[in-house]
């Protein structure tokens, strides 16, 4: 079963860091270009950022707000997707999630969402 | 950015009814796009890629068409199952972006 699951997230203070982790499972994770997504309280859904397969480079793209305060990442050899959060913001708070475009014998299907996780920033 | 204008932002409808939802492209995205639907609490759902492919398993009553800037999400026969907020989201140019979602009420 192709499979997502985030972890990691919790109240942090503003100014605080926090790493989420999405382990994933029933697909060729290091082939997958990787997504973090996020939703704000009764808000609708914004991209976070994206990291590419390693043999793409492993390059790494950020929505404008987040730039140099979030950082992605994976480690292939555990099927896990990263995000380092610094220098957290109220307005950061909200549930993250994991996805990607399931890809599989050179074709790519639907896209895959993880169950989220809850981050609060706040005193 | 590419800018996913959606609309209706709202929707009350009957059990039974049919219903269509669309999202304009600022600037065309081929077939690039999915629409999601997410219920309260919940991640979001895959329905349809590619402007008109079914997600495995999703009921045939839901449908999209549309290429380039144009899409409709078109449900059928609606359910009280099928009351949930539904967002498309277009992949053909990153920044990925999503429109800003269909709240689909019961009437």
């Amino acid at each position: 079963e192709v499979q997502l699951v985030e972890s990691g997230g919790g109240l942090v203070k503003p100014g605080g860091s926090l790493r989420l982790s999405c382990a994933a499972s029933g697909f060729t994770f290091s082939n997958a270009w990787m997504s973090w997504v996020r939703q704000a309280p009764g808000k609708g859904l914004e991209w976070v950022g994206r990291v590419r397969s390693k043999t793409d480079g492993e390059t790494t793209e950020y929505t404008v707000p987040v730039k140099g305060r979030f950082t992605i990442s994976r480690d292939d050899s555990k099927s896990t997707l990263y995000l380092e959060m610094n220098s957290l913001k109220t307005e950061d708070t909200g549930v993250y999630y994991c996805t990607t475009r399931y890809c599989t014998g050179g074709s790519c299907y639907s896209w895959i969402w993880g169950q989220g996780t809850l981050v609060t920033v706040s005193s | 950015d590419i800018q996913m204008t959606q609309s209706p932002s709202s929707l009350s409808a009957s059990v039974g009814d049919r219903v269509t939802i669309t999202c304009r492209a600022s600037q065309g995205i081929s077939n690039s796009l999915a629409w999601l639907q997410q219920k309260p609490g919940k991640a979001p759902k895959s329905l349809i890629y590619d402007a008109s492919t079914f997600q495995g398993g999703v009921p045939s009553k839901f449908s999209g068409s549309g290429s380039g800037t144009d899409f409709t999400l078109t449900i059928s026969s609606l359910q009280p199952e099928d009351f949930a907020t539904y967002y498309c989201l277009q992949y053909n140019t990153y920044p990925y972006t999503f429109g800003q979602g269909t709240k689909l009420e019961i009437k």
